[in-house]
């Protein structure tokens, strides 16, 4: 059964900083992975895809690497700002083509 | 990139109580789906709403708690039965589009905040 599990469950940094969220999952066996953002309340908005086939994808400021054999991804984010105070979920799409999500990490950025 | 709305945005219940929330996509889709997300919790997957078929439950999920429709491609609603306090949660609706590489993606509504009293 595949598990997904997300450290540092919270994270609070100065304003830009880079830093690191990093996401493990039990069964290497996956289609992709996404990162995601979500706001308060929200749902949630699709930051990076990565499909199991790549190594990496970037989009502005973020960067998501996927490292399958070791059940690993990180999503570095450079220079943060206030505004990407959030929490971020990674899921992975797996062998039952199901997504499955992980606990979260709880971004807070301060000015 | 699919644009998805849900109605309502948010509600307060009373127990006992039943809601429906509705899940509109900009775009025809097969396969839709339903999370919950209880306080302080990450997503779990409620169901698969396919169109034409009855929806597949995850366990823990059953059909006469959240009864599920899909009249077309394009539209869904989940309803919450008989609700109590421990139904409080935010609900997702979310839809899987393949772009031409065949690559999935998952796009989500922003969810429905219910609170049961």
């Amino acid at each position: 059964k595949q598990e997904v599990t997300q450290i540092p469950a919270a994270l609070s940094v100065p304003e830009g900083e880079n830093l690191v969220l990093n996401c493990s999952f039990t069964d290497s066996a996956i289609y992709n992975l996404q990162w995601f953002r979500q706001d308060p309340g929200k749902g949630l908005t699709s930051l990076l895809l990565i499909q199991s086939s790549q190594r990496e994808q970037t989009s502005g400021r973020l960067n998501a690497s996927l490292d399958k054999s070791s059940g690993r991804s990180t999503l570095y984010i450079a220079a943060s700002q206030p505004g990407d105070s959030a929490t971020y979920l990674c899921a992975v799409l797996s062998g039952t083509y199901k997504y499955i999500f992980g606990t979260g990490t709880r971004l807070k950025v301060l000015a | 990139s699919a644009v998805i709305s849900q109605k309502p945005s948010r509600d307060i219940c009373q127990r006992g109580t039943s809601l429906t929330i509705q899940c509109q996509v900009d775009s025809q889709v097969t396969m839709m789906f339903w999370y919950r997300q209880q306080p302080g919790q990450s997503l779990t997957l409620i169901a698969t709403a396919n169109q034409g078929s009855e929806a597949t439950y995850e366990s823990g999920f059953v059909i006469d708690k959240f009864p599920i429709s899909r009249p077309n491609l394009t539209f869904s609603t989940l309803t919450v039965s008989n609700m109590s306090p421990e139904d409080s949660s935010i609900y997702l609706c979310s839809v899987e589009e393949t772009n031409n590489s065949w690559e999935e993606t998952q796009y989500f509504g922003p969810g429905t905040r219910l609170l049961v009293l």
